[in-house]
């Protein structure tokens, strides 16, 4: 069945830094990808998607490539801050019975950006 | 205009007891779908519904769970005879349609005792 492979956390960087969170997936057919995003308190936010190979999912300064060859869709942000302290989930989206698109979500990756 | 909304928020209940857990969609959203977040399996697939078609139940754990949805817009989720497995974010989300995004409600949490 559908699987995603993520990165394990927690990731503590400096504020600024560069940031990079893998994830792989295993799927059938062509999945869309995604990261979704939780901050601290709050629910689950579609942080950005890609929907085909080569695209480029961007959102917020977060960027994120479907790799078909190498099964990816790795996240990565040029300069991180504060606000960006959160877990990180990628998923795929994999077609139901009924038609709806069940997503599979990896582990999640916690961040927390220090001063 | 309003998310996803659900409720309770937070759920305590003992061994034994059955709860029932709601999800409001966002209005106009015809897809519906249940997941699970669990220490233990992470972000899980429960149930989708779409309109008022026959739901797609594949993701439930076993027969103690059911949802139902009314008039293809709130739902509920049943659970019987609650374990302390069952203990865990239950996360609702609905989309325009099946091709869309799914929006996420903030979750109810569920401690069984």
């Amino acid at each position: 069945g559908d699987s995603v492979t993520q990165m394990e956390g927690p990731v503590t960087l400096s504020e600024e830094a560069f940031l990079t969170i893998n994830c792989t997936y295993t799927a059938t057919g062509y999945p869309s990808l995604f990261w979704y995003v939780q901050y601290p308190g709050e629910g689950l936010q579609l942080l950005l998607k890609a929907t085909k190979a080569d695209d480029k999912g961007s959102n917020k300064g977060f960027e994120a490539t479907y790799r078909k060859e190498t099964t990816s869709f790795h996240l990565e942000k040029g300069s991180v801050q504060v606000s960006d302290s959160a877990v990180y989930f990628c998923a795929l989206s994999g077609i139901l019975t009924g038609g709806g698109n069940k997503l599979t979500f990896g582990t999640g990756t916690q961040l927390k950006v220090e001063l | 205009g309003a998310g996803v909304s659900q409720s309770p928020s937070n759920k305590v209940t003992e061994k034994g007891k059955d709860v029932e857990l709601r999800c409001d969609p966002i209005s106009g959203h015809t897809a519906l779908y249940w997941y699970r977040q669990s220490l233990g399996q992470g972000l899980e697939f429960l149930i989708y519904f779409q309109g008022n078609s026959a739901p797609d139940k594949s993701g439930l754990p076993s027969d103690r769970f059911s949802a139902e949805r009314t008039g293809g817009s709130v739902s509920t989720l049943t659970i019987q005879r609650t374990q302390q497995e069952d203990s865990a974010v239950y996360l609702c989300a609905s989309s325009r349609d099946n091709t869309y995004e799914q929006y996420f409600g903030p979750g109810t949490r569920l401690t069984v005792t």
